[in-house]
């Protein structure tokens, strides 16, 4: 089973900075690795798949390069509404698994 | 509106048995994989089961392999999930979640459309 490690666990940023959310797999997930968000109380919305591919309505501040082991999600100038939590999750091999997320607050 | 709309969640005791349902609108629900996922409180997302768009193939995590039951309706456009022998940590959030992708388990196999979800508190 494939773990899923995403670093950091919190990060605290200011509305207007980019943040950089790192999603690691103990072994190669190709480019099957897809990227969510999640608000408090609320379902994850997907922001990423195909490692890189915006899924539909996703603003361009959102961006996800990587392949392999190493996955990166990108926020170039965060918006107040992009406080929330991060979720990375890989469909290369079963079982389905999610990373434990990485919480961006408001510093 | 495309949207999908869990219930049937409740407290229920250790070793009871629940059934969640999810309501699909808005899409073509038969043509459509279709799969649960569930986030115990304040914890992170896990994976439960996936269901093929005729119900003919299902798959299970082993921490709900042979207790939980994946099945669809498609003339009511609605997913289930059947929970026998439930435990303290099957307590969560239950999501219904539609298959983003194209190709045969696991590939394709992100998820997005998602439901609000419905909670599922097991406790004596």
């Amino acid at each position: 089973e494939i773990v899923l490690t995403q670093s950091p666990g919190t990060l605290s940023l200011s509305p207007g900075e980019g943040a950089t959310l790192s999603c690691r797999a103990s072994q190669s997930v190709s480019s099957n690795l897809a990227w969510y968000q999640q608000k408090p109380g609320q379902a994850p919305r997907l922001l990423i798949y195909g490692a890189s591919n915006r899924a539909t309505g996703i603003p361009d501040r959102f961006s996800g390069s990587g392949s392999g082991t190493d996955f990166t999600l990108t926020i170039s100038r965060l918006e107040p509404e992009d406080f929330a939590v991060y979720y990375c999750q890989e469909y290369g091999s079963s079982p389905l698994i999610f990373g434990g997320g990485t919480t961006v607050e408001i510093k | 509106e495309v949207q999908l709309l869990e219930s049937g969640g409740g407290l229920v005791q250790p070793g009871g048995s629940l059934t969640l349902s999810c309501a699909a609108s808005g899409f073509t629900f038969s043509s459509n994989p279709m799969s649960w996922v569930r986030q115990s409180p304040g914890k992170g997302l896990e994976w439960i089961s996936v269901i093929s768009s005729n119900g003919g193939t299902t798959y299970y995590a082993d921490s709900v392999k042979g207790r939980f039951t994946i099945s669809r309706v498609n003339s009511k456009n609605t997913l289930y999930l059947q929970m026998n022998s439930l435990r303290a940590e099957d307590t969560a959030v239950y999501y219904c979640a539609k298959k983003g992708g194209s190709g045969f388990y696991p590939n394709g196999w992100y998820f997005d459309l998602w439901g609000r979800g419905t909670l599922v508190t097991v406790s004596s």
